[in-house]
């Protein structure tokens, strides 16, 4: 079965600093969708990146990027320059491909505090 | 139109209710699911229609029933809930098979009193 890690339960960074949300993940498909969803106070899920498993590649959103390392199973988010805006439960996420009865599985999130 | 969206957004009934969530979507997805979601836990998958196909999570009672009277829409019927099913519930739709990213809804706030 598929499982989703997040580690860190909580995670506070300064206005305009960096900060890295780590994510791990199991899986014995080759082929996969991995998401990072934002979820602030208004509570609706918004996607903010998401990655597929074929592309060596790292994927970019403006300010938010992924090193994703497939051997080590590990997908974690950096969002650089800090806004008041990204604070947020940060869920990771997986997601099988060209099954029709895909799901989405969520890790536990991560609460990102933004510090004036 | 990239919206999902949810009625009501808050909903408080008691034990002895019936009542229904509904959840609409006009971006062609053929994928729409229903989730459930705690304080300050992750979202749990309930219920998945994929191409007209019910998916069950086997945990849910069955005083939760879906239905999906055509592809755009998706109700989550209610009936003698208790306490413990207060939460939010978050209404999703993807394409289904090629492209598995998920379009949430504002979800809506039940408190079964």
């Amino acid at each position: 079965a598929q499982t989703v890690t997040q580690s860190q339960p909580e995670m506070s960074v300064q206005e305009a600093e960096t900060v890295t949300l780590s994510c791990t993940y199991d899986t014995s498909e080759s082929d996969y969708y991995l998401f990072w969803y934002k979820q602030p106070p208004s509570r609706q899920m918004i996607l903010v990146i998401r990655q597929e498993a074929y592309k060596q590649q790292n994927a970019t959103e403006n300010r938010f990027s992924v090193n994703f390392q497939k051997a080590a199973k590990s997908f974690s988010l950096k969002i650089s320059d800090s806004q008041l805006g990204d604070a947020a439960m940060y869920f990771c996420a997986y997601s099988a491909v060209l099954k029709r009865d895909d799901k989405i599985i969520f890790g536990k999130g991560t609460r990102l505090h933004i510090l004036p | 139109d990239t919206e999902v969206t949810q009625t009501p957004k808050h909903l408080v009934m008691g034990m002895t209710n019936k009542k229904s969530l509904k959840c609409e979507q006009h971006m062609g997805h053929r994928a729409m699911y229903w989730y459930k979601q705690k304080a300050k836990k992750p979202p749990e998958l309930m219920f998945v229609y994929s191409y007209e196909k019910l998916s069950i999570n086997e945990s849910v009672p069955s005083r939760f029933s879906p239905e999906c009277p055509n592809s755009s829409l998706l109700n989550l019927h209610l009936h003698a809930l208790q306490p413990e099913d207060s939460a939010l519930y978050l209404c999703a739709s993807s394409h289904g098979q090629v492209d598995t990213e998920a379009f949430f809804g504002q979800g809506t706030r039940l408190t079964v009193v």
